[in-house]
């Protein structure tokens, strides 16, 4: 079965703190995404990778930055953590198969609660 | 990539088949329309995605109109688990890299 795991499923972190959200996935996949959700705002899209150390700013980068070292390993830091990045954390991967199906595969989430 | 605009809320009979509208009136040419649900409390998942020929694969099936401006996610048979948010994207794929702009989606609610 194909896998993207999530290092926690629930997170509790004070303001000011340095936050590292970890995703590995086991399918060998160039793309990498971390979208955050919030009720009424739906999924967006954070920060997401095409290949080893390459990164691009999605639609909400403020206050976050990502690393990829290595291509099945994609991790999310808040700098400083602030209340107003209290949400759920979702990563996802996605392959180029070649017929325009991107199917991205999403990991079961973070709940992050910053206090 | 393309907006697109679902309706807020639909419901179904468990047995029936649910069929669930998606307009995207603005599709550029290059841009597929994928379907991806979201099961209470878990990551978003895969449905389907088209160009602009109808497709059928073992969870749904994907009807998309002549003119690509409008697409119908039909359920054959949907089930109680089929409860979910239906998400409609449109994306270059692959040319995008992968990205996917989610909107608010459809609550489909299937009942006994």
């Amino acid at each position: 079965d194909v896998k993207v795991t999530q290092s926690s499923r629930y997170l509790v972190k004070r303001t000011g703190e340095k936050v590292f959200l970890e995703c590995v996935q086991d399918m060998d996949h160039e793309n990498m995404f971390w979208y955050r959700q919030d009720p009424g705002l739906g999924l967006r899209l954070i920060y997401f990778s095409y290949d080893v150390k390459m990164k691009e700013k999605g639609d909400i980068p403020e206050g976050y930055s990502v690393s990829r070292e290595k291509k099945e390993r994609f991790s999310l830091i808040l700098e400083s953590a602030s209340t107003n990045q209290t949400s759920m954390y979702l990563c996802a991967s996605s392959s180029y198969p070649g017929d325009g199906n991107t199917e991205a595969f999403f990991g079961q989430g973070t709940r992050l609660t910053v206090v | 990539d393309a907006k697109t605009t679902q309706p807020p809320s639909m419901d179904c009979a468990e047995g029936r088949a649910a069929n669930l509208p998606c307009n995207h009136s603005t599709i550029s040419g290059n841009e597929y329309v994928y379907w991806y649900r979201q099961i209470h409390s878990q990551g978003p998942q895969y449905i389907i995605h088209g160009l602009k020929n109808n497709e059928t694969n073992e969870m749904a099936s994907l009807i998309i109109t002549e003119d690509r401006k409008s697409s119908t996610l039909i359920l054959p048979h949907a089930t109680l688990r089929d409860t979910a948010v239906y998400y409609c994207i449109v994306s270059a794929g692959g040319t995008s890299y992968g990205k996917l702009t989610f909107g608010q989606g459809t609550i489909l609610t299937v009942h006994p």
